[in-house]
């Protein structure tokens, strides 16, 4: 079974604090994604990264940046943290697919961030 | 960025009984996914559907991805207290590895014992 983890379940930080979100996956994938998780609007592209050193912004990038030094970790840095990005992070990570069909995506079990 | 349409938003029903709920798209797509997450968990893949048409099935569950690529449809029998969580549909657009999806707001699903 692919895992996908996530260093922490619950980080509390103070704004202005610079955060580090890891995320490391054991099956080899070649793209992993971010997505912030908030009541009522469901899941939220931030950046995603088809390889190493490679990203892509999502939806939302804004206020966020990543890392991808290595194939099996994706970071996700918050460089002033606000009390609105207060939410639930979501890491997942995806294997290339050889035919045209979407290969599904893996997801870790959440890091609940509190920017107080 | 763009969203499905997922209704409903949430359901509350007594044990035993069955389940549906949809999105749908106004545009086309060749993957159709459905997710569910339990409370303080990450979304787990509960059925994939890659063709128009397609009925599949994973135990209770069933999926159908519409004859039209705008729209599918899951169906829960016989509910239990586990099946508890938020649904979530998914679609992809495009073909190729850098294709995105595209994620309904969820149904939120509650069981009486």
């Amino acid at each position: 079974d692919v895992k996908v983890t996530q260093s922490s379940r619950y980080l509390v930080k103070r704004t202005g604090e610079k955060v580090f979100l890891e995320c490391v996956q054991d099956m080899d994938h070649e793209n992993m994604f971010w997505y912030r998780q908030d009541p009522g609007l469901g899941l939220r592209l931030i950046y995603f990264s088809y390889d190493v050193k490679m990203k892509e912004k999502g939806d939302i990038p804004e206020g966020y940046s990543v890392s991808r030094e290595k194939k099996e970790r994706f970071s996700l840095i918050l460089e002033s943290a606000s009390t609105n990005q207060t939410s639930m992070y979501l890491c997942a990570s995806r294997g290339l697919d050889s035919s045209l069909r979407g290969s599904p995506l893996h997801f870790g079990n959440g890091t609940r961030l509190t920017v107080t | 960025g763009q969203q499905l349409n997922q209704s409903p938003q949430s359901m509350f029903i007594q044990e035993g009984e069955d389940v549906s709920m949809n999105c749908t798209s106004s545009s086309i797509f060749n993957t159709w996914l459905w997710y569910k997450q339990d409370p303080g968990e990450g979304p787990v893949l509960l059925i994939a559907l890659y063709k128009a048409g397609e009925l599949t099935s994973n135990g209770r569950l069933t999926a159908q991805f519409g004859i039209t690529r705008k729209d599918s449809f899951l169906n829960i029998s016989a509910s239990i207290p586990s099946d508890v969580g938020i649904y979530f549909c998914a679609g992809q657009l495009s073909a190729g590895n850098n294709r995105k999806l595209i994620w309904g707001l969820g149904t939120s699903l509650a069981v009486n014992p």
